[in-house]
């Protein structure tokens, strides 16, 4: 079985300061993991994605997450938060049994940037 | 850029009632998904559909569900007879291929109210 755990619900930040969510994961198989960014009234948009490849990932608008399989965690940062970040994040997990295997997803985490 | 989209973006419907909500995949797309959410919780999982037959489904995805694809481009989720708790945001999502890894394209949701 597979899980994911956000351990923030809502993370608060000033425009121009770091952004820290957290995600832990659970999965019986090697894991990929993936982070979702949905802003007001749109989809769901992928940020970026682990796949066993390299361990530091980097996605769209300055993200990059980092996968460390000994902390089971898989944390999303970013080095200076700009306004248009505020939306909720999702941290996701999925598993390689089959190619259509579903999305499991974490609670999510509001970000708010304060101007 | 290919973008998922579903109609309508709200649906009001009462309990008891039969609705459909509509989904247009990718167009080179060959897996298609259904997950909802619940308002203040997790984005679940419903169903998979590859080759014109379901692939997997979830313990949500009980008798009163069913999903379609009625021509080459629609895919839809119908709910017979709505309930209370079937009120979610609902996504349709898709993936080019079985492959693994792969990425899942989502629809911005469709708000489904059941009063």
């Amino acid at each position: 079985a597979q899980s994911v755990t956000q351990l923030d619900s809502h993370v608060s930040v000033s425009e121009g300061t770091p952004v820290l969510l957290r995600c832990n994961y659970s999965s019986s198989y090697s894991p990929s993991l993936f982070w979702y960014v949905q802003h007001p009234n749109k989809g769901l948009q992928l940020l970026l994605k682990y796949t066993s490849a390299a361990t530091l990932v980097k996605g769209i608008n300055g993200f990059e997450a980092e996968f460390k399989k000994s902390e089971t965690s898989f944390h999303l940062t970013k080095p200076s938060a700009h306004m248009s970040d505020a939306a909720e994040y999702f941290c996701v997990v999925s598993s390689p049994v089959s190619g259509n295997t579903p999305l499991v997803f974490g609670k999510g985490t509001r970000l708010s940037v304060i101007a | 850029e290919p973008e998922v989209t579903q109609t309508p973006s709200h649906q009001v419907t009462q309990m008891g009632q039969e609705v459909i909500l509509r989904c247009v995949p990718i167009s080179n797309h060959l897996y298609f998904y259904w997950y909802r959410q619940i308002l203040g919780q997790k984005v679940e999982f419903l169903v998979s559909f590859y080759n014109n037959e379901i692939s997997e489904k979830s313990e949500i995805f009980d008798d009163q569900f069913s999903v379609e694809r009625p021509d080459g481009s629609n895919f839809t989720l119908k709910i017979r007879s709505t309930k209370l708790e079937d009120s979610a945001m609902y996504f349709c999502a898709s993936s080019v291929s079985g492959g693994f890894p792969y990425e899942q394209y989502f629809g911005p949701g469709t708000r489904l109210t059941v009063t």
